[in-house]
């Protein structure tokens, strides 16, 4: 079936300003997780969700971020009094608790610029 | 606290050689290790996943092997061509959560 994807592919905004990424994850996949990554650098984790409810959210740099899945599907990852700082490409992925593996496939990213 | 490591940074070869690329983890209980490729601009390609109970794991050209013990992964690419440029990403998985990543190796090959 279809892959992960992510919306919008670019966002720019400005300084102060609240933007919402969306991640469609891979069909019947319970897991899923968001990621950072700046430039030059691996991707860092940010939120972990096993159906609705974050597993673990220990990746968040600070209150401004939050993120939901309300209905165990798509996920929403959302940023307030965006900083120049958060410019980065913000990478979603989805895993089947049902595959051993635990295998995580990835979106294509929303690069989002703060000016 | 998990750290992985890649080295080296940067890998320019000429066209038709073999290659290892190393990547070293600071914890040895994980659960899995997987590679990845990135081309510019683009979201991470899964190339190989390899469990904490195998050895090694082989696709076409690419075979990545995993010593836990003492925390290594190489990744090997056979008769690399210009295609293969990119960067490959290793990262680990300690408890079937949150992958750790490493920095990247970013590989040029000349035609």
């Amino acid at each position: 079936g279809a892959g992960v994807s992510q919306t919008p592919s670019n966002k720019v905004t400005e300084k102060g300003k609240y933007v919402e990424l969306r991640c469609d994850p891979i069909s019947g996949h319970t897991a899923l997780y968001w990621y950072r990554q700046s430039l030059g650098q691996g991707p860092e984790f940010l939120i972990y969700f096993q159906g609705t409810g974050a597993a673990d959210d220990s990746g968040l740099p600070n209150d401004r971020f939050f993120a939901v899945r309300p209905e165990g599907s798509v996920s929403t990852l959302k940023i307030q009094r965006t900083e120049r700082g958060d410019s980065a490409v913000y990478l979603c992925a989805s895993s089947s608790q049902r595959e051993a593996s635990y295998e995580q496939y990835f979106g294509p990213g929303t690069r989002l610029t703060v000016t | 606290k998990q750290e992985v490591t890649q080295i080296p940074a940067a890998l320019s070869v000429p066209e038709g050689e073999n290659l290892v690329l190393n990547c070293s983890f600071t914890d040895s209980a994980i659960y899995n290790l997987q590679w990845f490729r990135q081309d510019p601009g683009k979201g991470l390609t899964s190339l190989l996943l390899i469990q904490s109970s195998q050895r090694e794991q082989t696709s076409g050209r690419l075979n990545a092997s995993l010593d836990k013990s003492s925390g290594r992964s190489t990744l090997y690419i056979a008769a690399s061509q210009p295609g293969d440029s990119a960067t490959y990403l290793c990262a680990v998985n300690n408890q079937g959560g949150k992958l750790i990543f490493g920095q990247g190796t970013e590989l040029s090959v000349k035609p």
